[in-house]
Order: C-alpha cells, then structure tokens, then sequence
C-alpha cells in the first residue's frame, strides 16, 4: 500500500483481556518496527521483524508481549493479561533499501 | 546507552517568527539522528536526517538542522513559520552500522504558533 496501515485505530479493553493490533507495512519493504508511545513521552522501541524473523524484541517489556510476522508482511502485535500500565499510542514503522523509518498514524490502547 | 534530551516541552511563536527546536544527544558512538514531526491523530512523518556529510541538513516544509559533535547538537530550525507548523517535533537518534534501526526519541517539544 501507499503508506502504513495499522488496525484498529482504537481499542478500548479491560483489565486482564487479550488485545491483537494488525500492522500492514509498505509493500516491499522487508524490515518492519513497532514502537509504543506512552502519554507525555517519545516513542520507545519494542521489537524489529527482518523478513518473519525477529531480529531484536529487547524493548519488549515483559512476557505479556509478543509479536508475530508469519509471511514477513503484515504483523500482529498480541498483549496477553492486559494491565492499566499498558495504555499508549502503538505505532508501527517499516523500511526499506534507505533504512529510514515510515510510521503508520498508530493504534491507541486503553485498559480500563 | 544512548539518549535524547529536547530542552523545551512548549515553544510558542507568532506566525512569520523564527524558530529553533533544540536537541542535545548523548552516544558512546557515531550515530544517526533525526527530527520528525507529529500532527494531531496522525503518525509520525520525518522531516530530515543527518546520517553523514555535510553537518547542515535541510528537510522538508522549509525545516533545517544542524549537525554540532562537539556540542551533541542538532537543532532544529525554520526562519519563518506558518500556522499550519503546528504540531509536535521529535529528535531521535540511533547508532550508525548494524543498530541504525534502532531509534531513541526525546519526550517532544510542542510548538505552537499563534496568527
């Protein structure tokens, strides 16, 4: 597609509930990053996919998180047991040849 | 361990002002850096980056950053701005080589510009 497309824009769950959010790259572009954003703060790094393969999921926070990219195209970003501390903005970026990261518009969590 | 420091959380300007952003990094190591800007509800869009040479960068929508390694600055500036500047920057910074997709993002700096 034309740009990053991460789905649903919105998502409202309560505590202890499992929550999936889709990211689907720029076509072609192989390597693909997501990113949460917590309310006041900078973007901070979880996890970067080269192809299917997780190259480095060292911001991930904790085993409540997990990230899959089966196809190496779109990815789901899966949060088990979900807690109040998990609210944010998660954002989604893929690269291509020029390393530089394009961000999808994000998908922002609440946890009641 | 790198980090990014934005001096300013709010800077607000009248329109056809002058502006600078300003972005102090720290890095054990060469590194990368960027500045993107983020509009309401909207994702992330970069405006320019200084990966190497010339240590004057020049992005878009008239923006401009200076690279200084002897400060770890990156400054980013625009000689006169519009309403429509509006809008949250970012400076991040990565290590170059292999972790260059590895951002580190200061807390933002929201400017605002008044008509």
């Amino acid at each position: 597609g034309a740009g990053v497309s991460q789905t649903p824009s919105n998502k409202v769950t309560e505590k202890g509930k499992y929550v999936e959010l889709r990211c689907d790259p720029i076509s072609g572009h192989t390597a693909l990053y997501w990113y949460r954003q917590s309310l006041g703060q900078g973007p901070e790094f979880l996890i970067y996919f080269q192809g299917t393969g997780a190259a480095d999921d060292s911001g991930l926070p904790n085993d409540r998180f997990f990230a899959v990219r089966p196809e190496g195209s779109v990815s789901t970003l899966k949060i088990q047991r979900t807690e109040r501390g998990d609210s944010a903005v998660y954002l989604c970026a893929s690269s291509g040849q020029s390393n530089v990261l394009t961000f999808g518009a994000g998908s922002r969590l609440t946890v009641l | 361990a790198q980090s990014v420091t934005q001096l300013d959380s709010q800077v607000p300007v009248f329109e056809e002002a002058p502006v600078e952003l300003r972005c102090n990094y720290s890095s054990s190591v060469s590194v990368y850096l960027f500045w993107y800007v983020q509009y309401p509800n909207q994702g992330l869009q970069l405006l320019l980056k200084y990966l190497s040479g010339s240590t004057l960068v020049k992005g878009i929508n008239g923006f401009e950053a200076e690279f200084n390694k002897s400060q770890t600055s990156f400054h980013l500036r625009k000689p006169s701005v519009h309403i429509s500047d509006t809008a949250e920057y970012f400076c991040a910074v990565s290590e170059g080589g292999g972790s260059n997709y590895k951002l580190t993002f200061g807390k933002g700096t929201l400017l605002t510009v008044n008509p």
